[in-house]
């Protein structure tokens, strides 16, 4: 079946560039998603990119989709602590999304 | 003001009892799916429905129970024969097909 792939965890310095990456592997994909999860909160979406895009930016935010190696990436641009959470990466073009196991993102001083 | 509504925020449980987890959405979605998070492990399918008075078994669905008699509502029930019901468990609709998802604030559940 369909399968998202994430690294678990990111620290960087408040004030640097934050990338999670993501590996799927539904080529059915017509959406890629970014969620993100704050503590003991429900997944808010954050942005999304159309699968024949490459590129979409929304203020901080950068996602870099390369369909070809089905790699999707999040930036985030000066990073602050507010952006401490998990981040989940989904796939969706089947009736059911599929997640990734999600990235907790530390972001310290 | 539309969303997605889970209550209680947290409940807890003696071993042996069933409980039901409320979930209703006035966000007008066809499609409606409860997920189970534990620490790591990211989120697991246990049923989904397309529409109204059909619903389908997920990755997990062995010791839930499900109905979908109304558009808006979505309740699952964790039954006695779920081994480890502790968990955070997480509501969420969508419009349609692959379309993105909106989640409820989720429920607690502790059973000792």
């Amino acid at each position: 079946g369909e399968d998202v792939e994430q690294s678990l965890f990111l620290s960087v310095r408040e004030g640097d560039s934050s990338v999670i990456n993501c590996t799927y592997t539904d080529s059915s994909s017509t959406y890629l998603y970014w969620y993100k999860q704050e503590p003991g909160a429900g997944l808010q979406l954050l942005t999304y990119i159309f699968s024949n895009m490459d590129m979409k930016q929304d203020q901080r935010l950068t996602v870099l989709l390369n369909k070809k190696d089905k790699h999707l990436s999040l930036r985030i641009a000066d990073t602050q602590t507010g952006d401490s959470a998990i981040y989940f990466c989904g796939s969706g073009g089947s009736y059911i999304p599929t997640f990734g196991r999600g990235t907790s993102l530390i972001v310290h001083p | 003001d539309g969303g997605i509504t889970q209550s209680p925020k947290y409940l807890f449980r003696k071993e042996g009892q069933n409980v039901t987890l409320s979930c209703e959405q006035n966000l007008n979605h066809d499609a409606m799916y409860w997920y189970r998070q534990d620490p790591g492990q990211g989120l697991r399918l246990i049923y989904y429905s397309q529409i109204v008075n059909d619903f389908q078994k997920g990755d997990i669905a062995e010791g839930y129970s499900v109905s979908r008699e109304k558009k808006e509502s979505f309740p699952l029930t964790v039954t006695s024969a779920q081994k480890n019901p502790t968990a955070f468990y997480l509501c969420a609709s969508s419009p349609g097909t692959g379309g993105e998802q909106y989640f409820g604030p989720g429920t607690r559940l502790t059973v000792t």
